[in-house]
């Protein structure tokens, strides 16, 4: 089965500097996707940013971006320019090819310092 | 396009008794999965359907069940309440005809049993 592995319940970065998120994931298939998810204090789920497995180069949007290690089964999260609305707890997400569910990992709850 | 939308938004119910949640998806999306959220388990597949058909079922007791209908709403119930229900509900629709998928949520039903 699938896992997915945050090991920062709570990290704290100040206004304007970069913090990075990390997340693994176990798994024996080839094909998938990864996702961060943000879901700020009004609970409204939100996706950040996607990676396709096949796709060698890191995903980015704006300010955030990916280090994906396919064989080191990694997937941090990098955002830049931290902003306060930035807050929010970010869950690290695994969709396979054969399972119609998606396995989220526990979230990591950040908070931007003024 | 309008995003997922999840009605009600919240709920107050007693033991024993059953509640029904709402979701519709983003147009043209056929696939709804629906998520149970709580600070304990985190997050946790409960089924999702497709074309009216439930493709895929976590693993959450038979109280816990669903349906779509052919314009791709869904709807979940939940019989016979226990305490341990409550939580926040997340439905998440996707287009569905490849695996893997992205997924957009919608607000989530935040479910309170007394």
């Amino acid at each position: 089965a699938q896992t997915v592995t945050q090991s920062q319940p709570e990290m704290s970065v100040q206004e304007a500097e970069t913090v990075t998120l990390s997340c693994t994931y176990d798994t024996s298939e080839n094909n998938y996707y990864l996702f961060w998810y943000k879901q700020p204090p009004s609970r409204q789920m939100i996706l950040v940013i996607r990676q396709e497995a096949y796709k060698q180069q890191n995903a980015t949007e704006n300010r955030f971006s990916v280090n994906f290690q396919k064989a080191a089964k990694s997937f941090s999260l990098k955002i830049s320019d931290s902003q306060l609305g930035d807050t929010a707890m970010y869950f690290c997400a695994f969709h396979g090819p054969n399972n119609n569910d998606m396995r989220f990992g526990a979230g990591t709850r950040l908070t931007v310092k003024p | 396009k309008a995003g997922v939308t999840q009605t009600p938004r919240y709920l107050i119910k007693t033991r024993g008794q059953q509640v029904t949640l709402s979701c519709s998806p983003i147009s043209g999306h056929r696939s709804v999965s629906w998520y149970q959220q709580t600070p304990g388990q985190g997050l946790q597949f409960l089924f999702e359907y497709f074309s009216e058909t439930q493709r895929n079922k976590g693993n959450f007791p038979g109280r816990f069940s669903g349906r779509q209908f052919s314009n791709s709403r869904s709807e979940m119930n939940v019989s016979t309440l226990e305490l341990g229900d409550s939580a926040l509900y997340l439905c998440a629709s996707s287009p569905g005809l490849v695996q893997p998928d992205t997924q957009y949520f919608g607000p989530g039903t935040r479910l309170t049993v007394l």
